[in-house]
């Protein structure tokens, strides 16, 4: 099972910012998050990672609290191409499985 | 960029029918998998491999399905006799070492009749 929360469903205006809530209360100490989307029925987009410092790339912000029990991937000006399902997925570096566990994520709608 | 990618996009086949879906995973990467998404559904880990053997698969992964590192590029995924419920995208995932990233292909369409 998914070891993150997400609400099914949000929405923003084009243009302006995209704030996407995660909760991962249970992470230990050496797991990453990890955020991917999916538009429409293509294959998973990876977008960042971060284990608890802020990141950022050309893509998008990352924000983990400092506990790490949640954090916020921030689209900073939304268009309509990132209308998408996101996903948060927390992933050890030293886990002896591969494979990444998707939940149902959240699917963001761009509003013109 | 590099990139992931799966051939063919699309397949449609009879139920019983063997099919095999194609990957070309990133040049330098070693660890491969495959994932399946039944439509409206998660998308489901089903096995990953390196150095020519499975690393891991999911109770989905039965006798029916293999995979196979043909030649120094390709990956590729068989399923035996097809069902029904086999009908899903698969999509196919490559990484640098277990430890990192991985990044998908865009999918094939399954679809058996």
């Amino acid at each position: 099972d998914a070891k993150t929360t997400q609400p099914p469903s949000m929405d923003c205006a084009e243009g302006r910012a995209a704030n996407l809530p995660c909760n991962h209360s249970t992470i230990s100490g050496n797991e990453y998050v990890y955020w991917y989307r999916q538009i429409h029925s293509q294959g998973p987009q990876y977008i960042i990672h971060g284990l608890k410092n802020n990141e950022t790339n050309e893509m998008a912000s990352l924000i983990i609290t400092e506990d790490r029990k949640s954090s916020t991937l921030i689209l900073p000006h939304a268009t309509l191409r990132d209308t998408a399902v996101y996903y948060c997925i927390v992933r050890g570096r030293m886990d002896s499985s591969y494979k990444l566990i998707f939940g149902s994520g959240t699917r963001l709608l761009v509003r013109p | 960029e590099p990139e992931v990618t799966q051939t063919p996009s699309h397949q449609v086949t009879q139920m019983g029918q063997e099919v095999i879906l194609r990957c070309v995973p990133i040049s330098n990467h070693l660890y491969f998998y495959w994932y399946r998404q039944i439509l409206g559904q998660k998308v489901e880990f089903l096995v990953s491999f390196y150095n020519n053997e499975i690393s891991e698969k999911s109770e989905i992964f039965d006798d029916q399905f293999s995979v196979e590192r043909p030649d120094g590029s390709n990956f590729t995924l068989k399923i035996r006799s097809t069902k029904l419920e086999d009908s899903a995208m698969y999509f196919c995932a490559s990484s640098e070492d277990t430890e990192e990233t991985q990044y998908f292909g865009p999918g094939t369409r399954l679809l058996v009749l």
